[in-house]
């Protein structure tokens, strides 16, 4: 498959462990946020959202923690394992007029899982 | 299986020439995404459609235009094509009403490669 990007930063973590992958965003206007994860030749595929009026959203092994203050994301896996090997990005979204919304990509994590 | 097509899977043409991408969303969404991903610049927002109506505009070139289709089908078209527009382009849709954003799904991608 083909690489996403070249010189992504990568997470290697055993199997089994937890992996956290943090994330800067930019604009304070920004009021919903998605992580997706990325296969080799594949399109995003979302992984858990949380919007701005929340700090924290838990779903299947994995939980988003949203600090306004500094303007941070991360996402946390638990007990990661071989098929989360993946490159994971993180989205804000900013909305405009009724139904107008744009999503900006971070620059993407790769995890890498060792067994 | 994310439910959003795009076709085709892969596209070879020279500088100057024009193509035209296509896109189906998931059954019942309303929004229509468009991005471009190439290893320099990553996930790239270019357009959305809501319902047929252009509702956000994001590094869209003037040689790319799209539209959607009354049964809610995406085109995306790249005139002039450049080397540089050599990219997986990708389509999202999502289930958008109002102002409250919601997730995007993405299809498997068109690779577009410009010789």
């Amino acid at each position: 498959g083909e690489s996403v990007g070249l010189h992504l930063p990568t997470l290697s973590v055993q199997e089994g462990d937890n992996s956290i992958i943090n994330c800067a965003y930019s604009n304070s206007a920004s009021d919903y946020f998605i992580w997706y994860k990325q296969e080799s030749g594949k399109g995003p595929q979302f992984i858990i959202d949380i919007r701005s009026n929340m700090d924290k959203r838990q779903g299947q092994r994995v939980t988003v923690l949203l600090n306004k203050t500094v303007k941070h994301l991360s996402l946390q896996i638990a007990a990661t394992q071989p098929g989360d090997s993946a490159v994971y990005f993180c989205a804000e979204n900013v909305s405009f007029k009724a139904a107008g919304n744009k999503l900006t990509f971070g620059g993407g994590t790769r995890v890498l899982v060792k067994p | 299986d994310s439910g959003v097509t795009q076709t085709p899977k892969h596209l070879i043409t020279a500088t100057g020439q024009r193509v035209t991408l296509r896109c189906s969303p998931r059954s019942g969404d309303l929004s229509v995404y468009w991005y471009q991903q190439s290893l320099d610049q990553g996930l790239q927002f270019l357009i959305q459609y809501y319902n047929g109506e252009e509702r956000a505009k994001g590094n869209i070139l003037e040689r790319f235009s799209a539209q959607q289709f009354p049964d809610l089908h995406s085109e995306l078209n790249l005139s002039s094509l450049e080397l540089g527009d050599s990219a997986l382009y990708f389509c999202a849709s999502s289930g958008t009403t109002g102002s409250v954003p919601n997730e995007q799904y993405f299809g498997p991608g068109t690779r577009l490669t410009v010789t």
